[in-house]
């Protein structure tokens, strides 16, 4: 069975701090791909990022940047310089298909609560 | 802005009434999920729509039901529910449905559901 562990629930920090998020997750499949969301008080899951199994190049969006080590089954999201509206609800999720016609499946972490103060 | 739309944002509803959840999605996508979010819990599946046949039901209850007009509408049908039935609801969306697990899903902003 996949899952994925956030291990931090809630992280504080002030404007202008960088923040990481840990992700840490685990599955037999050998391709597989990984998620991160963000969920504001509104509701809305915002897509983030996808990455495959086979490709372990770090990706950075902006003031978004993720590092994906698969020798430790971890997906890492670092936010530099934190602003106020990146205060949200962050996922992290592993898809698994679920048949050959069925569409996917997401396992998501519990989330890490991110608060960020002025 | 997303483009999962869903309807209404919010809904009170006793629990003896019939109402109904509105999601549309125009990105062609040919597969639409429902989730269902309880507070401080990430999404639980409830159902997945693959060419407008239900491919996956997550042994919810009968009261919840599911129903996709077209390609481009999905609907949930809610009937006698509990209070603890109470969440948000999203609508999502994905391009294919072929045994292609790295399909990006997208969300709506979901329809926040309370039952008294």
């Amino acid at each position: 069975a996949q899952k994925v562990t956030q291990a931090q629930t809630e992280i504080s920090v002030v404007e202008k701090e960088d923040v990481t998020l840990d992700c840490v997750y685990e599955t037999r499949d050998t391709t597989y791909y990984l998620f991160w969301y963000k969920q504001p008080p509104s509701g809305e899951l915002v897509f983030l990022i996808r990455r495959n199994s086979f490709d372990e190049q770090n990706e950075i969006s902006g003031r978004y940047s993720w590092n994906f080590q698969k020798s430790t089954s971890s997906f890492n999201f670092t936010i530099t310089a934190s602003q106020v509206v990146d205060s949200a609800v962050y996922f992290c999720a592993l898809s698994e298909a679920v048949g050959e016609t069925s569409g996917s499946r997401l396992t998501f972490g519990e989330g890490t609560q991110l608060t960020v103060n002025p | 802005d997303t483009e999962v739309t869903q309807t209404p944002k919010h809904l009170v509803m006793g629990m003896t009434n019939k109402k109904s959840l509105k999601c549309e999605q125009h990105m062609g996508h040919r597969a639409m999920y429902w989730y269902k979010q309880k507070a401080k819990k990430p999404p639980e599946l409830m159902f997945v729509y693959s060419y407008e046949k239900l491919s996956i039901n997550e042994s919810v209850p009968s009261r919840f039901s599911p129903e996709c007009p077209n390609s481009s509408l999905l609907n949930l049908h809610l009937h006698a529910l509990q209070p603890e039935d109470s969440a948000l609801y999203l609508c999502a969306s994905s391009q294919s449905p072929l045994r292609k697990r790295g399909n990006t899903i997208y969300f709506g902003e979901g329809s926040w559901l309370t039952v008294v």
